[in-house]
């Protein structure tokens, strides 16, 4: 039962430098989500995707790219990182949009940028 | 969007049972209330969602106010592991960007021994 998978748990950057982050779902899930939570706060969500091949923003979806070449998984990038960025990012999953589908989340990654 | 009301922090004795109240009164029809939690440094949680009616699981029940501008997280016992963020969120019934959640700050519900 593996359900959702981030890799890489833990991640430091220099400003400038860029990475990717993977999120892969073993629940054959239509929707994924990528949310990002910073101290004290709620999570935000960056993008989210309805179905493979497809992406759309979020509410904070400046500074990421997403893709979403497979349906199992949802790919996080940041081409050139800024200390603004350093947080936990989340990854989630639905089977459908609707309000009867709930998510089920990851683990979270932690990325620090210096 | 609508949007919910909780309060920051409450506090439980471990045994006993906890009420965790939230306040949606911008409420629409075909909005599902959603509860999840977050344990510390771990990935948020589904509990329990519902409509209309009153839901039970094996986690919690949910108690739905009849005019559905509010809503009660029930935890039937409290333990120590369930130290947590809850967060209570509406979920729009449609699909795309007005099905997506929306994450508050949640209350921070602490259970003392």
């Amino acid at each position: 039962n593996a359900g959702v998978t981030q890799t890489p748990k833990f991640r430091v950057l220099k400003t400038g430098q860029s990475m990717t982050l993977l999120c892969a779902q073993d629940m054959n899930h239509e929707y994924m989500y990528w949310y990002r939570q910073d101290p004290g706060m709620g999570l935000r969500l960056i993008h989210y995707s309805v179905g493979e091949g497809t992406t759309a923003k979020g509410e904070v979806p400046d500074g990421y790219n997403v893709s979403r070449l497979k349906k199992q998984n949802f790919l996080l990038g940041l081409e050139s990182a800024a200390p603004s960025q350093t947080s936990v990012y989340f990854c989630a999953s639905s089977s459908g949009g609707s309000g009867a589908n709930v998510l089920t989340f990851g683990a979270g990654s932690r990325l620090t940028v210096l | 969007d609508a949007k919910t009301t909780q309060p920051n922090s409450m506090e439980s004795n471990e045994e006993e049972p906890v009420h965790l109240p939230c306040n949606h009164s911008t409420i629409s029809g075909t909005d599902y209330i959603h509860w999840y939690r977050q344990l510390p440094s771990q990935g948020p949680e589904y509990v329990i969602h519902g409509l209309t009616s009153n839901v039970n699981n094996r986690m919690a029940s949910l108690a739905i106010a009849e005019d559905r501008k509010s809503s009660t997280l029930i935890l039937h016992r409290a333990t120590l592991r369930d130290a947590a963020v809850y967060y209570c969120i509406l979920r729009a019934n449609y699909g795309g960007s007005q099905g997506n959640l929306i994450f508050g700050k949640g209350t921070k519900l602490s259970v003392k021994p």
